[in-house]
């Protein structure tokens, strides 16, 4: 079945660590995407990416860096400057013809510890 | 000012009535609107989505959509308890992304 896969599920990062959180996805969509949602407030875009070897800022993206080296790949990394990490990080593909909206992967919540 | 702004909620309703959602855009050049429900601790699921002016219904749910008022809603016939979630209202402003609204969170009483 084609889908988008986030790992891991929970992840605890210590204070000053950078971690970096996974995305796959096999359904053969150019665009990736990576929000954050924290409650209240919504999905808020880090980072995307409409083609590999390119991807672009979004609306909070301090602190975080991204890849996209392969179609199906696009790993965030959440790096000890972005000072309150913990939240539910959502990454979503899309194709880029058409519009079709984004599906979603399953999420991966992370807290700082 | 917000791109998206959702009616705050919480939202009540009892089973087997019309729960009815409320969204609001800024960019009148939007032109493709969605609603995604969900579950608490869940990932968004896409459940409508729409283009033109007016209404379109798939199940239970029916989605409308009027530009000229930069305004989307959706309206949830029948409501049954699966139906408690967050609803998500998202618009596509250009270049593939789209914005979303902070969400409304339903309760369907049993």
């Amino acid at each position: 079945d084609g889908g988008i896969t986030q790992s891991p599920k929970y992840l605890f990062r210590k204070e000053g660590q950078n971690v970096t959180l996974s995305c796959e996805q096999n359904l053969n969509h150019d665009a990736m995407y990576w929000y954050r949602q924290d409650p209240g407030q919504g999905l808020r875009l880090i980072y995307y990416s409409q083609i590999v070897n390119d991807f672009q800022k979004g609306d909070i993206a301090e602190g975080y860096s991204v890849s996209r080296e392969k179609k199906e790949s696009f790993p965030l990394t959440v790096t000890s400057a972005q000072k309150n990490p913990t939240a539910f990080y959502l990454c979503a593909s899309s194709p880029v013809t058409g519009d079709y909206g984004y599906t979603f992967g399953s999420g991966t919540r992370l807290t700082v510890v | 000012q917000k791109e998206v702004e959702q009616n705050s909620g919480p939202l009540s309703v009892p089973e087997g009535a019309i729960a009815s959602l409320n969204c609001t855009y800024s960019d009148r050049g939007s032109q493709s609107f969605f609603w995604y429900r969900q579950y608490s601790g869940k990932s968004p699921e896409l459940i409508m989505f729409i283009y033109s002016n007016g209404d379109k219904e798939d199940g239970r749910f029916t989605a409308q959509l009027n530009k000229a008022s930069q305004y989307v809603s959706l309206l949830i016939r029948d409501s049954q308890p699966s139906d408690s979630a967050t609803y998500l209202c998202a618009v596509n402003m250009g270049d593939y992304k789209l914005s979303f609204g902070a969400g409304t969170t339903v309760t369907v009483r049993a």
